[in-house]
């Protein structure tokens, strides 16, 4: 099965500055990669499919990037609701696979 | 508006089972693959199981393969997760999500989920 490392587990942001998120694949997923955000006690919600298509009702300053094995979730300028844990997932392959998470918290 | 209600959770011994129940509004449920995603309480999401719209494909993670059963109901609008034998691993909430099948698929709504707690 396909592993996803996420980086860093943790990211500590100020408001208003720039999030950068990392995802890597233990083998090509081409563009098949998603990104979810998900709050304390609530489900994960679709941010970015295709690894670059932001979903309906997502923001413009969430924005992703990458193919193969490499990505990156780009938050351009952290709301106080932008602090979570966002995870990205594989669908280019079974079983679909999810990361383990990245924590952005303020600073 | 779209919406996933999920609901059966509870606590049961290991050994036990349990049924999960999904209701779905606010799209034609018949024209989507469906899935159940679980998370234990503070750690990542782990896909379960999935079933083709009209029920004749099913998939599991090896984990629960030969002890979950998933199934569906169109004319009910409802999804549904057998879970026997079950083990203090399967300790989790259980989300149920719409797919969106690309090769396999990724996840565009999600229900809010059930706790499910297998302990003595």
């Amino acid at each position: 099965e396909i592993v996803m490392t996420q980086s860093p587990a943790t990211l500590s942001v100020s408001p208003g500055e720039r999030a950068t998120l990392s995802c890597r694949a233990s083998q090509s997923v081409r563009s098949n990669l998603a990104w979810y955000q998900q709050k304390p006690g609530q489900a994960p919600r679709l941010l970015i499919y295709d690894a670059s298509t932001r979903a309906t009702g997502i923001p413009a300053r969430f924005s992703g990037s990458g193919s193969g094995t490499e990505f990156t979730l780009t938050i351009s300028s952290l709301q106080s609701e932008d602090f979570a844990v966002y995870y990205c997932q594989q669908y280019n392959d079974w079983p679909r696979t999810f990361g383990q998470g990245t924590k952005v918290e303020i600073k | 508006e779209v919406q996933l209600v999920e609901s059966g959770g509870g606590l049961v011994q290991p050994g036990g089972s349990l049924r999960l129940s999904c209701k779905a509004s606010g799209f034609t449920f018949s024209s989507y693959w469906m899935s159940w995603v679980r998370q234990v309480p503070g750690k990542g999401l782990e896909w379960v199981a999935n079933i083709k719209q009209g029920g004749s494909e099913k998939y599991y993670v090896d984990s629960v393969k030969g002890r979950f059963t998933i199934s569906r109901d169109n004319a009910k609008n409802s999804l549904y997760l057998q879970m026997d034998s079950l083990r203090a691993e399967d300790t989790a909430v259980y989300y149920c999500a719409r797919d969106i099948v690309v090769v396999t698929a990724f996840h565009d709504y999600w229900g809010q989920g059930t706790l499910v707690t297998v302990s003595s």
